[in-house]
């Protein structure tokens, strides 16, 4: 079957440190890949997307790599900041007209 | 503001009673997702509606939760006799998938936290 499995938290770096948050997927297709992140107080939104194999999303300094050998989606950034303190979702679409979201891995950014 | 809007925010209710959540999606939208979402885990997809019509519900969904979309704008999300197991984070999201199974991005609200004593 379809599933999703994410780096399990919490996540504290200094600020200027090296991110990556671990995603792999088992799916019977391929599917989309998206990363979700939630601030604190606010809503769920949109951190990047990748739609096919070898496919980089990148937005807000943050980068991941549709890796369809090992059917992974790993998020980096190569120096976080403060303000990058929040939970991140790896979240698939396997075709099945919803996402379905891993457990999140809260980062906190430390000064 | 234009985005995906939840009401009431928080609330907080005694076993047994009935709760209705209410959604106003983005209005260009014509799909719906109601998503629960309980602490320190990641929202699980309760049901979809596009425009008026719920295409799926999970099994997670009993038959104490039911969900409309009667014009295909606003959704509510109604919980008969809650129990304690019902407290969580309730989400609502809209999107205009591009076509096929593409769900498209999905456009979340701030969500709508029950407490059930």
């Amino acid at each position: 079957g379809n599933s999703v499995t994410q780096m399990e938290g919490p996540v504290t770096l200094s600020e200027e440190a090296f991110l990556t948050i671990n995603c792999t997927y088992t799916a019977t297709g391929y599917p989309s890949l998206f990363w979700y992140v939630q601030y604190p107080g606010e809503g769920l939104q949109l951190l990047l997307k990748a739609t096919k194999a070898d496919d980089k999303g990148s937005n807000k300094g943050f980068e991941a790599t549709y890796r369809k050998e090992t059917t992974s989606f790993h998020l980096e950034k190569g120096s976080v900041q403060v303000s990058d303190s929040a939970v991140y979702f790896c979240a698939p679409d396997f075709g099945n007209e919803k996402l379905t979201f891993g457990t999140g891995t809260r980062l906190t950014i430390i000064p | 503001d234009t985005g995906v809007s939840q009401d009431p925010r928080h609330k907080i209710t005694k076993r047994g009673q009935n709760v209705t959540f209410r959604c106003d999606p983005i209005s260009e939208h014509n799909r719906l997702y109601w998503y629960r979402q309980t602490l320190g885990q990641g929202p699980e997809f309760l049901t979809y509606f596009q425009n008026e019509a719920q295409l799926e519900k999970s099994r997670l969904l009993s038959d104490r939760f039911s969900a409309e979309r009667p014009k295909g704008s606003f959704s509510t999300l109604e919980i008969q006799r809650t129990e304690q197991g019902d407290s969580a984070m309730y989400l609502c999201a809209s999107s205009f998938p591009g076509g096929g199974s593409d769900t498209g991005e999905l456009f979340f609200g701030e969500g709508s936290r029950l407490t059930v004593l």
